[in-house]
């Protein structure tokens, strides 16, 4: 069974940073591209960042580009993301999902206030 | 970026009603379009890959059509458990999502 599992949300103070986890089993994760979706409250989902299989290609959303880091580690079949400088406007539920959109994490909380 | 319009914001319907909920793409998105639903504090799920194809495990009542511009998710009989919002994929090119259907029980 698929599976993804984010951790490492939680409230932030703006412009501190934060780095959000995502555990996969139940697939081969080296095989597939893998992205984060965040959806802040009240608002529609967002695509924030996408990394290649093997982690040589990224790719940002405008709002976040210069700021975020996405990175994997395929011996620990592990997605992470790096957030640098946060805003109020970055507070969201965050998820990681395969590239092809097929399976979703439960998705993890990080709140960006003083 | 390619915009999608999602409509409608939330539907009303009863046990066995037809219910049809509609994006409607920028520009020509092929089938690159899928449809989600999501329940309150889960993963959103795959329900419609491509358009129209149904993803392994979807009950056959949830069907998808169109391919450019407009597209349709069909429940063709709606059961208690399909309360949940809906919500619309296109990944022709950077991700974008249309704003949810937010289906509830008359």
């Amino acid at each position: 069974e698929v599976q993804l599992v984010e951790s490492g949300g939680g409230l932030v103070q703006p412009g501190r940073s934060l780095k959000l986890s995502c555990a996969a089993s139940g697939f081969t994760f080296s095989d597939y591209n893998m992205a984060w979706v965040r959806q802040a409250p009240t608002k529609g989902l967002e695509w924030v960042a996408s990394i290649s299989y093997g982690g040589s290609n990224t790719h940002y959303g405008d709002s976040v580009k210069g700021r975020f880091t996405i990175s994997r580690d395929n011996a620990k079949s592990t997605l992470y993301l790096q957030m640098d400088s946060l805003r109020s406007e970055d507070t969201a539920t965050y998820y990681c999902a395969r590239e092809v959109f097929d399976y979703w994490g439960q998705g993890v909380m990080v709140t960006v206030s003083s | 970026d390619i915009q999608m319009t999602q409509s409608p914001s939330f539907l009303s319907a009863s046990v066995g009603d037809r219910v049809t909920i509609n994006c409607k793409a920028s520009q020509n998105i092929n089938r690159y379009l899928n449809w989600y639903q999501q329940k309150l504090g889960e993963a959103p799920k795959l329900l419609i890959y491509n358009a129209n194809s149904l993803q392994t495990g979807i009950p056959s009542r949830f069907s998808g059509s169109g391919s450019g511009t407009d597209f349709t998710l069909t429940i063709s009989s709606l059961q208690p458990e399909d309360v949940a919002t809906y919500f619309c994929l296109q990944h022709n090119s950077w991700p974008t999502f249309g704003a949810g259907t937010k289906l509830e029980l008359k």
